[in-house]
């Protein structure tokens, strides 16, 4: 199978813009879960998201959203984008016939200049 | 307030040696992961646990539920080891807290 693939892989942002990260699960998986990892804060969890519905919600403010279709692929969406936001932006997928068991894609770099 | 410790921040090793990396945490949880991040960001998941020991191959993870602590341990260290592990443990549903990392450098 496939692994989990996130576009873009590298992403540079002016503040006050808007961003929309994309992430596919591997095939069969219907839960996504997004992570933001920075040098401060570490790995820090975003949202979960299964059956096209938000499951689950880390502290973040509403700035940051997200989404599953049907296929269960999945964007996330930062609006009004401040310096902090510069992080890597991982998406995992998992399935419950193997524990949620997370499976990682590379990343998304995303820089706010 | 930090849901989960992570022990030692920085490690350093000989080619060869027994490594220890400690996770403690304060959540009652539904499960913990052991992952692996090389340079670059690519994270893997080496375990998953919510019980007693599991072992692949050098690496073996063992959790105590009642002492709320877990730890990795790897036998016979290489260089390709170097990494950072991060322990993380998943509460209600599939929602996560996560260590600060440990990073590790095994020296040749």
């Amino acid at each position: 199978k496939a692994g989990v693939t996130q576009t873009p892989r590298y992403l540079i942002k002016t503040r006050g813009q808007q961003v929309t990260l994309s992430c596919s699960p591997i095939s069969g998986h219907r839960s996504v879960s997004w992570y933001q990892q920075t040098p401060g804060q570490g790995l820090q969890f975003l949202f979960e998201y299964f059956s096209e519905t938000q499951r689950n919600k880390g502290n973040f403010p509403g700035r940051f959203s997200g989404r599953q279709f049907s296929n269960s692929r999945s964007e996330m969406n930062v609006s009004t984008l401040e310096l902090g936001d510069s992080a890597l932006y991982l998406c995992a997928s998992s399935s419950k016939d193997r524990g949620y068991e997370q499976y990682f894609g590379p990343g998304t770099r995303l820089t706010v200049t | 307030k930090n849901e989960v410790e992570q022990s030692p921040q920085n490690l350093t090793a000989q080619e060869g040696e027994f490594i220890t990396i400690n996770c403690s945490y304060s959540v009652g949880i539904s499960a913990l992961h052991w992952l692996q991040q090389h340079p670059g960001g690519g994270i893997v998941s080496l375990f998953m646990l919510s019980s007693g020991k599991k072992k692949h191959g050098r690496l073996i993870a063992t959790i105590n539920i009642q002492e709320k602590h877990s730890s990795l341990h790897i036998t016979a260290s290489h260089p390709r080891d170097s990494a950072v592990y991060i322990c993380a443990v998943g509460v209600t549903g599939n929602q996560f807290y996560f260590g600060t990392g440990t990073s590790l450098t095994v020296i040749p």
